[in-house]
């Protein structure tokens, strides 16, 4: 079956303006992660969503990220005025499970700021 | 979620078993130690996860410590295909996973 996909794969963005970043989870899978990756760095997480509850964004490094799940299936990150800083692969993962399944991570999206 | 300490890189030769450790001293009761791995350019892959007993899977082996406070991730026989860096993860019962730097391995013909 279809796995985790994201779009774009690629992203160059100048520094100040907004981007969207879409996430495709696998189908019925309940619980959906954001996670940024820095160069040579493993994943960080940034936030988690519960269908479409919004559980825990501690790992969001400002206000100026934004996630949203509206209806519990496709995920949407938002970075507005991004900066060079953000530039990073942003890997979205999905699990069946609410608690210690195992988690389908998609291809994910680099992010260039210039 | 406890720490993990993992070497930064291995050599491993084509067929032989890859033996990669993970020390997580301060792991307690209720955490689970997870593995995955990160081929270039992709996303992590799940390989196989346990709480007290060893586990086998059709990726890998995964041997932990009487006392819990170490693991071993073992590839039974490595593949050129095999080459990647490979996490060590111990998790509570929250739902992120808390990535180290882990260990790139490399498999060479």
């Amino acid at each position: 079956g279809a796995g985790v996909s994201q779009s774009p794969r690629y992203k160059v963005a100048k520094r100040g303006q907004d981007v969207a970043l879409r996430c495709d989870p696998i189908s019925g899978h309940v619980s959906l992660f954001w996670y940024q990756q820095a160069l040579g760095q493993g994943p960080e997480f940034l936030t988690y969503f519960q269908n479409e509850a919004q559980l825990d964004k501690s790992g969001l490094p400002s206000d100026r990220f934004f996630a949203e799940r509206p209806e519990g299936s496709v995920s949407t990150l938002k970075i507005q005025r991004t900066q060079q800083e953000d530039s990073a692969v942003y890997l979205c993962a999905s699990s069946p499970r609410t608690v210690l399944g195992e988690q389908y991570f998609g291809p994910g999206t680099r992010l260039t700021v210039t | 979620d406890a720490k993990t300490t993992q070497p930064p890189s291995m050599d491993c030769a084509e067929g032989r078993a890859a033996n990669l450790p993970c020390n997580h001293s301060t792991i307690s009761g209720n955490e689970y130690v997870y593995w995955y791995r990160q081929i270039h350019s992709q996303g992590p892959q799940y390989i196989i996860h346990g709480l007290k007993n060893n586990e086998t899977n059709e990726m890998a082996s995964l041997i932990i410590t009487e006392d819990r406070k170490s693991s071993t991730l073992i590839l039974p026989h490595a593949t050129l295909r095999d080459t990647a860096v490979y996490y060590c993860i111990v998790r509570g019962q929250g739902g992120k996973l808390i990535f180290g730097q882990g260990t790139e391995l490399s498999v060479k013909p």
